[in-house]
């Protein structure tokens, strides 16, 4: 079963809004991780934030954690049709930092020129 | 070059068959992962390894096997095919900081 439930499972935005993806999870977590996706392709990572960390920023991304809650935002400012792709979260558990990543369905945005 | 490459990039096969995809890395890293992404959907887990002499099984492992033949070498492999092993097959490592880095894929079709 998945561990991560991204939400919306898309999302259709005009170049220049924000973007907000949203990712819920289930069990105690070392760190959340945010992966980007272009169709059919490998992931790339974005940003890691660790489960003793609320929120952290990387360029135009900005993630958020609540650990009571067990939940997640990553939001993209001013976003660009190049920012069109599949967006997951992951969580990282087990003894180690990262050991063991388990990944949620996605939220497939789509950036309108 | 890749940090982390997959061969086959695209493999069909028949029912029945056995298969083995390859992944190597050139990150240095001891974690290294297999997953499985179906169509419009996240990536699932099938196997894991910390080192050369440590392999976990993962969400979806049974059908399939692996084998850490090197700290940079971790190869799945298909017993026996089926049609629904059809997939998006993902090498992956990763290090202390544990974010992973990917390979490209490989696209399996099993007729």
């Amino acid at each position: 079963s998945q561990q991560g439930e991204e939400d919306p499972q898309a999302l259709s935005i005009q170049e220049g809004e924000n973007a907000t993806m949203n990712c819920s999870y289930k069990t105690s977590i070392n760190n959340l991780q945010w992966y980007r996706q272009n169709s059919g392709r490998g992931l790339v990572h974005l940003i890691l934030i660790r489960s003793n960390e609320r929120e952290k920023h990387s360029g135009r991304l900005r993630v958020t954690l609540d650990t009571s809650k067990k939940s997640s935002s990553l939001l993209i400012t001013a976003s660009r049709a190049a920012d069109t792709a599949s967006y997951f979260c992951a969580t990282g558990i087990g003894e180690t930092s990262g050991s063991r990543l388990t990944f949620g369905e996605g939220t497939q945005l789509t950036v309108n020129p | 070059d890749a940090d982390v490459t997959q061969t086959p990039r695209n493999r069909i096969t028949k029912t029945g068959k056995r298969i083995m995809l390859e992944c190597s890395q050139t990150k240095g890293h001891d974690r290294m992962y297999w997953y499985r992404q179906d169509p419009g959907l996240g990536l699932q887990l099938i196997y894991y390894s910390f080192d050369v002499k440590d392999i976990n099984k993962g969400e979806i492992s049974d059908g399939y096997s692996v084998s850490r033949q090197a700290q940079a070498k971790f190869s799945l492999s298909l017993e026996s095919a089926i049609p629904n092993q059809t997939a998006l097959y993902f090498c992956a490592t990763s290090g202390t900081r544990g974010e992973a880095f990917f390979g490209q894929g490989t696209r399996l079709t099993v007729v």
